[in-house]
């Protein structure tokens, strides 16, 4: 059974830089395919994809905040870390972790998913002075 | 990277059965047959109901369907129930190896 569950700090000060940890179980981030993302949604508003890491340390950003990101994974400690620099009031946000299963390849072609199939259940971050 | 385009709301009422849409660009939807869906209950994470267009995860409900038509995608839900008010939001691969989601589109079953 996989599940994912995030942790971080609820209140960040603009300016700050924001670390949140995504804990898994379930799956490996050694397994071939596999990634782990995260995902926001300010309050009342839509989703908002932010960033992958695959298991073979390729990541993935969002381009308009690709300057303030980073994504990195410690697969003995099952954890993924997102960080965010030089928070503002609009990303005060639920932010999700979210696993992407792995591919397969058959003798004519290989497959990748490129989707979300398990989310953790989100941590609000509010950012204010 | 702009968000795919759904209809802010649509209404149904029980056992009828309703059509979201999720317009993007040659550049994600219509690429690519990696457009996903996923349910959102209040204060709930979201849950995938579809995904690579039409294909539905073990454990979803037959009445869950998805189709794709160049840079439109559609989620149907025939049948509708109670529980499928929620908000729907469509998400798809990109041609820069990035994800896009929709605005999502809020469901209400009458």
């Amino acid at each position: 059974q996989i599940t994912l569950k995030e942790s971080g700090p609820t209140l960040v000060t603009p300016t700050q830089t924001l670390t949140l940890t995504c804990s898994f179980s379930g799956f490996s981030l050694n397994t071939g395919g596999v990634g782990v993302g995260w995902i926001r949604q300010p309050p009342g508003k839509a989703l908002e994809w932010l960033a992958l890491i695959y298991w073979n340390d390729d990541e993935r950003y969002r381009p308009s905040l690709k300057s303030r990101l980073a994504i990195t994974k410690d697969p003995s400690k099952n954890q993924v870390v997102l960080t965010m620099t030089n928070m503002d009031p609009v990303d005060t946000a639920t932010y999700y972790c979210s696993h992407i299963p792995p591919g397969f390849c058959s003798p004519s072609t290989c497959y990748t998913p490129y989707y979300f199939d398990y989310w953790g259940q989100g941590s609000l971050v509010t950012v204010s002075s | 990277q702009s968000a795919l385009t759904q209809p802010a709301s649509v209404s149904g009422s029980p056992g009828q059965s309703i059509t979201i849409s999720c317009t993007g660009t040659s550049s994600d939807v219509g690429g690519y047959n990696y457009v996903s869906w996923y349910q959102q209950h209040p204060g709930k994470a979201p849950k995938l109901m579809i995904y690579d267009v039409a294909n539905r995860p073990s454990g979803v409900s037959n009445r869950f369907s998805g189709s794709k038509s160049g840079n439109t995608a559609s989620l149907t839900i025939s049948g509708l129930q109670a529980e499928d008010e929620a908000d729907y939001y469509c998400s798809s691969y990109t041609s820069s190896d990035t994800w896009v989601f929709g605005g999502g589109t809020k469901l209400t079953v009458l």
